[in-house]
Protein backbone atom coordinates (compact mmCIF):
# COMPACT_ATOMS: atom_id res chain seq x y z
CA UNK A 1 0.00 0.00 0.00
CA UNK A 2 1.47 3.52 -1.11
CA UNK A 3 1.68 5.99 1.78
CA UNK A 4 -0.03 8.49 -0.08
CA UNK A 5 -2.82 7.69 -2.34
CA UNK A 6 -4.05 10.43 -4.94
CA UNK A 7 -6.43 9.21 -8.12
CA UNK A 8 -4.23 10.93 -10.82
CA UNK A 9 -7.58 12.36 -12.87
CA UNK A 10 -7.71 14.75 -14.85
CA UNK A 11 -10.25 16.26 -13.07
CA UNK A 12 -12.32 18.50 -15.30
CA UNK A 13 -14.72 21.02 -14.01
CA UNK A 14 -16.35 24.20 -15.48
CA UNK A 15 -15.05 27.76 -14.56
CA UNK A 16 -17.46 29.02 -11.46
CA UNK A 17 -17.30 25.16 -9.87
CA UNK A 18 -16.06 23.41 -7.04
CA UNK A 19 -13.32 21.00 -7.42
CA UNK A 20 -12.53 18.06 -4.95
CA UNK A 21 -9.49 16.88 -4.90
CA UNK A 22 -8.79 14.09 -2.41
CA UNK A 23 -5.98 12.06 -0.63
CA UNK A 24 -5.65 9.19 1.89
CA UNK A 25 -2.86 7.79 3.28
CA UNK A 26 -1.97 5.37 5.41
CA UNK A 27 0.06 6.12 8.51
CA UNK A 28 -2.67 6.67 11.46
CA UNK A 29 0.86 8.64 13.26
CA UNK A 30 1.09 11.14 10.55
CA UNK A 31 0.21 14.52 12.12
CA UNK A 32 0.70 17.36 9.23
CA UNK A 33 -0.38 17.70 5.77
CA UNK A 34 -0.01 19.43 2.60
CA UNK A 35 -0.85 20.05 -0.64
CA UNK A 36 1.30 21.47 -3.58
CA UNK A 37 0.08 22.93 -6.78
CA UNK A 38 2.27 22.38 -9.38
CA UNK A 39 2.32 24.01 -12.86
CA UNK A 40 3.51 22.14 -16.16
CA UNK A 41 6.85 22.80 -16.31
CA UNK A 42 7.13 24.31 -12.98
CA UNK A 43 8.29 23.63 -9.14
CA UNK A 44 5.82 22.70 -6.53
CA UNK A 45 4.27 25.52 -4.65
CA UNK A 46 2.60 25.23 -1.31
CA UNK A 47 -0.89 26.63 -0.86
CA UNK A 48 -2.15 24.95 2.04
CA UNK A 49 -1.00 22.77 4.94
CA UNK A 50 -3.31 21.32 7.71
CA UNK A 51 -2.62 19.69 11.38
CA UNK A 52 -5.72 19.55 12.91
CA UNK A 53 -9.15 17.49 12.57
CA UNK A 54 -11.80 19.69 10.62
CA UNK A 55 -11.53 22.06 7.97
CA UNK A 56 -9.01 25.49 7.16
CA UNK A 57 -9.93 27.93 5.21
CA UNK A 58 -7.90 30.27 2.97
CA UNK A 59 -9.00 32.31 0.16
CA UNK A 60 -10.70 30.33 -2.39
CA UNK A 61 -9.08 26.93 -1.08
CA UNK A 62 -10.47 24.93 2.14
CA UNK A 63 -8.41 21.96 3.79
CA UNK A 64 -9.95 19.38 5.02
CA UNK A 65 -8.87 16.67 7.43
CA UNK A 66 -10.41 13.62 8.84
CA UNK A 67 -7.80 11.77 11.06
CA UNK A 68 -9.96 8.30 12.19
CA UNK A 69 -10.87 8.14 7.79
CA UNK A 70 -7.39 9.04 7.19
CA UNK A 71 -7.80 11.17 4.15
CA UNK A 72 -7.12 14.90 3.46
CA UNK A 73 -8.83 16.57 0.46
CA UNK A 74 -9.00 20.14 -1.19
CA UNK A 75 -12.06 22.04 -1.99
CA UNK A 76 -11.27 24.95 -4.72
CA UNK A 77 -14.61 27.05 -5.01
CA UNK A 78 -15.30 29.07 -7.71
CA UNK A 79 -12.56 27.49 -9.86
CA UNK A 80 -10.99 29.19 -12.71
CA UNK A 81 -8.93 28.19 -15.78
CA UNK A 82 -5.30 29.31 -13.75
CA UNK A 83 -6.21 26.63 -11.08
CA UNK A 84 -5.79 24.23 -14.10
CA UNK A 85 -2.54 22.30 -12.44
CA UNK A 86 -1.50 19.29 -10.75
CA UNK A 87 -1.90 18.75 -6.90
CA UNK A 88 0.20 17.07 -5.29
CA UNK A 89 -1.09 15.73 -1.61
CA UNK A 90 1.49 15.58 1.08
CA UNK A 91 2.29 13.57 4.44
CA UNK A 92 5.37 12.97 7.00
CA UNK A 93 7.04 9.12 5.97
CA UNK A 94 7.13 7.24 9.34
CA UNK A 95 11.32 7.70 9.54
CA UNK A 96 13.11 10.84 11.24
CA UNK A 97 13.94 13.42 9.06
CA UNK A 98 10.83 15.19 7.82
CA UNK A 99 10.63 12.82 5.03
CA UNK A 100 7.52 14.32 3.39
CA UNK A 101 5.84 11.55 0.96
CA UNK A 102 3.80 12.82 -1.78
CA UNK A 103 0.86 11.11 -3.74
CA UNK A 104 0.77 10.92 -7.44
CA UNK A 105 -0.73 14.10 -8.02
CA UNK A 106 -3.69 14.90 -9.13
CA UNK A 107 -4.03 16.88 -12.42
CA UNK A 108 -7.03 19.43 -12.38
CA UNK A 109 -8.38 21.20 -15.79
CA UNK A 110 -10.86 24.13 -15.41
CA UNK A 111 -12.86 24.52 -18.30
CA UNK A 112 -14.15 27.94 -19.34
CA UNK B 1 15.97 37.65 -5.44
CA UNK B 2 15.31 33.65 -5.42
CA UNK B 3 14.82 31.68 -2.31
CA UNK B 4 15.95 28.49 -3.71
CA UNK B 5 17.79 28.17 -6.51
CA UNK B 6 19.44 25.10 -8.32
CA UNK B 7 21.83 25.28 -11.31
CA UNK B 8 21.47 24.30 -14.22
CA UNK B 9 18.00 24.39 -15.33
CA UNK B 10 18.45 21.92 -18.19
CA UNK B 11 21.40 19.32 -18.23
CA UNK B 12 21.94 17.18 -21.26
CA UNK B 13 24.61 14.85 -21.67
CA UNK B 14 26.00 11.48 -22.41
CA UNK B 15 25.23 8.05 -20.67
CA UNK B 16 28.48 7.40 -18.97
CA UNK B 17 29.07 10.83 -17.98
CA UNK B 18 29.98 12.48 -14.69
CA UNK B 19 27.57 15.62 -13.56
CA UNK B 20 26.64 18.07 -10.83
CA UNK B 21 23.32 19.85 -9.82
CA UNK B 22 24.36 23.08 -7.54
CA UNK B 23 21.74 24.12 -5.22
CA UNK B 24 21.29 27.21 -2.57
CA UNK B 25 18.98 28.71 -0.50
CA UNK B 26 18.97 32.13 0.78
CA UNK B 27 16.23 31.66 3.66
CA UNK B 28 18.35 30.27 6.25
CA UNK B 29 16.58 26.98 6.79
CA UNK B 30 18.75 23.98 8.48
CA UNK B 31 17.25 21.41 5.98
CA UNK B 32 17.50 20.66 2.73
CA UNK B 33 16.63 17.85 0.42
CA UNK B 34 16.91 16.32 -3.34
CA UNK B 35 13.75 14.87 -4.53
CA UNK B 36 13.25 13.16 -8.06
CA UNK B 37 10.23 13.72 -10.03
CA UNK B 38 10.11 10.91 -12.83
CA UNK B 39 8.21 11.62 -16.38
CA UNK B 40 4.49 9.85 -14.85
CA UNK B 41 5.20 13.08 -12.12
CA UNK B 42 6.49 10.66 -9.16
CA UNK B 43 8.15 13.09 -7.21
CA UNK B 44 10.12 11.06 -4.16
CA UNK B 45 12.59 11.82 -2.36
CA UNK B 46 16.32 11.16 -2.60
CA UNK B 47 18.08 12.44 0.33
CA UNK B 48 17.96 15.18 3.38
CA UNK B 49 20.60 16.95 5.01
CA UNK B 50 19.93 18.80 8.47
CA UNK B 51 23.08 21.45 8.63
CA UNK B 52 25.55 19.55 6.69
CA UNK B 53 24.94 16.22 8.56
CA UNK B 54 23.07 13.42 6.40
CA UNK B 55 19.23 12.70 7.68
CA UNK B 56 17.39 10.88 4.92
CA UNK B 57 19.13 8.52 2.27
CA UNK B 58 16.66 6.58 0.37
CA UNK B 59 17.32 3.11 -1.82
CA UNK B 60 19.63 5.55 -4.48
CA UNK B 61 22.10 3.97 -6.61
CA UNK B 62 25.22 5.13 -5.29
CA UNK B 63 26.25 7.14 -8.46
CA UNK B 64 24.58 9.50 -6.56
CA UNK B 65 26.45 11.69 -4.16
CA UNK B 66 25.53 14.83 -2.20
CA UNK B 67 27.68 17.15 -0.71
CA UNK B 68 26.57 19.86 1.88
CA UNK B 69 29.18 22.35 2.08
CA UNK B 70 27.44 24.34 4.42
CA UNK B 71 23.89 24.61 5.49
CA UNK B 72 22.80 26.75 2.66
CA UNK B 73 24.55 24.55 0.08
CA UNK B 74 23.41 21.19 -0.92
CA UNK B 75 24.92 19.55 -4.47
CA UNK B 76 24.26 16.88 -6.48
CA UNK B 77 26.72 14.64 -8.27
CA UNK B 78 25.85 11.78 -10.61
CA UNK B 79 28.82 9.16 -11.73
CA UNK B 80 28.42 7.18 -15.05
CA UNK B 81 24.83 8.68 -15.84
CA UNK B 82 22.17 6.34 -17.14
CA UNK B 83 19.38 6.56 -19.32
CA UNK B 84 17.19 6.14 -16.55
CA UNK B 85 18.84 8.99 -14.66
CA UNK B 86 16.95 11.14 -16.65
CA UNK B 87 14.36 13.11 -14.80
CA UNK B 88 13.47 16.47 -13.15
CA UNK B 89 15.60 16.74 -10.01
CA UNK B 90 14.44 19.55 -7.19
CA UNK B 91 16.36 20.62 -4.32
CA UNK B 92 14.14 21.79 -1.46
CA UNK B 93 14.63 23.26 1.60
CA UNK B 94 12.71 23.71 5.03
CA UNK B 95 13.28 25.36 8.37
CA UNK B 96 14.45 22.33 10.71
CA UNK B 97 13.35 19.16 11.93
CA UNK B 98 11.89 20.79 15.68
CA UNK B 99 8.04 19.46 16.54
CA UNK B 100 6.78 22.60 15.22
CA UNK B 101 4.38 21.41 12.10
CA UNK B 102 5.16 24.83 10.29
CA UNK B 103 8.64 24.39 10.06
CA UNK B 104 8.89 21.43 7.74
CA UNK B 105 7.48 22.93 5.05
CA UNK B 106 9.06 22.60 2.26
CA UNK B 107 9.92 25.24 -0.28
CA UNK B 108 11.20 23.95 -3.80
CA UNK B 109 13.87 25.58 -6.09
CA UNK B 110 13.07 25.18 -10.14
CA UNK B 111 14.19 22.20 -11.06
CA UNK B 112 16.51 20.74 -13.22
CA UNK B 113 15.77 18.66 -15.93
CA UNK B 114 18.26 16.25 -17.14
CA UNK B 115 18.61 14.21 -20.05
CA UNK B 116 20.66 11.54 -20.44
CA UNK B 117 21.06 10.31 -24.26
Amino acid sequence: QKEVEQNSGPLSVPEGAIASLNCTYSDRGSQSFFWYRQYSGKSPELIMSIYSNGDKEDGRFTAQLNKASQYVSLLIRDSQPSDSATYLCAAPGREYGNKLVFGAGTILRVKS
Amino acid sequence: DTAVSQTPKYLVTQMGNDKSIKCEQNLGHDTMYWYKQDSKKFLKIMFSYNNKELIINETVPNRFSPKSPDKAHLNLHINSLELGDSAVYFCASSQDLTGDLSRKKLFFGSGTQLSVL
